[in-house]
């Protein structure tokens, strides 16, 4: 079957750094995706990863590696307004985008 | 950058009456649109995918009969919940992929109350 694993909640110090980390196991690969989504509100794209490495926009960057299906969103200088779900999603052979649970970031000040 | 937009924002209605749920896509055209449906503190669940003049593909559990999906041209697509009860309550969110194939674009959601 197909599964994407990421941390359910994390908790991080306003102006730190924090990494969420996503394992995933698909039929295929065709891409892998990180959404950011506030409570009541729609996912929003933040990255998108298809070659092995570390893509960087702003205070975010994303980290893929294809070999051991591992991709991690790295947020720095974090931000009382980074507090939101992180969802991890994988894009299959057919395709298709499967979702991971998310990961719910708690920014303390 | 592409928007996707939503009507209704929120809805509440009466169990057994039907809504329709409109989505659109502002500035591109979208072959294939997918619909989500997302319960309190969990993640995206895809009901349908969507595809310009043809019928809907729904996933496993999901009752075609009740969620009735009509893709009509490439900037919209309906979802109809039909004898909606309770516990269709959730929060309805489309997306749209465009030509291109690479990004989902999401709509803003639509919040479903069924009294």
């Amino acid at each position: 079957g197909q599964n994407i694993d990421q941390p359910t909640e994390m908790t991080a110090t306003e102006g730190a750094i924090v990494q969420i980390n996503c394992t995933y196991q698909t039929s295929g690969f065709n891409g892998l995706f990180w959404y950011q989504q506030h409570a009541g509100e729609a996912p929003t794209f933040l990255s998108y990863n298809v070659l092995d490495g570390l893509e960087e926009k702003g205070r975010f960057s994303s980290f893929l590696s294809r070999s051991k299906g591992y991709s991690y969103l790295l947020l720095k200088e974090l931000q009382m307004k980074d507090s939101a779900s992180y969802l991890c999603a994988v894009k299959d052979s057919n395709y298709q985008l499967i979702w991971g649970a998310g990961t719910k970031l708690i920014i303390k000040p | 950058g592409a928007v996707v937009s939503q009507h209704p924002s929120w809805v509440i209605c009466k169990s057994g009456t039907s809504v329709k749920i409109e989505c659109r896509s502002l500035d591109f055209q979208a072959t294939t649109m997918f619909w989500y449906r997302q319960f309190p503190k969990q993640s995206l669940m895809l009901m349908a995918t969507s595809n310009e003049g043809s019928k809907a593909t729904y996933e496993q559990g999901v009752e075609k009969d009740k969620f009735l999906i009509n893709h009509a041209s490439l900037t919209l697509s309906t979802l109809t919940v039909t004898s909606a009860h309770p516990e269709d309550s959730s929060f309805y969110i489309c997306s749209a992929r465009d030509l291109t194939g690479y990004e989902q674009y999401f709509g803003p959601g639509t919040r479903l109350t069924v009294t």
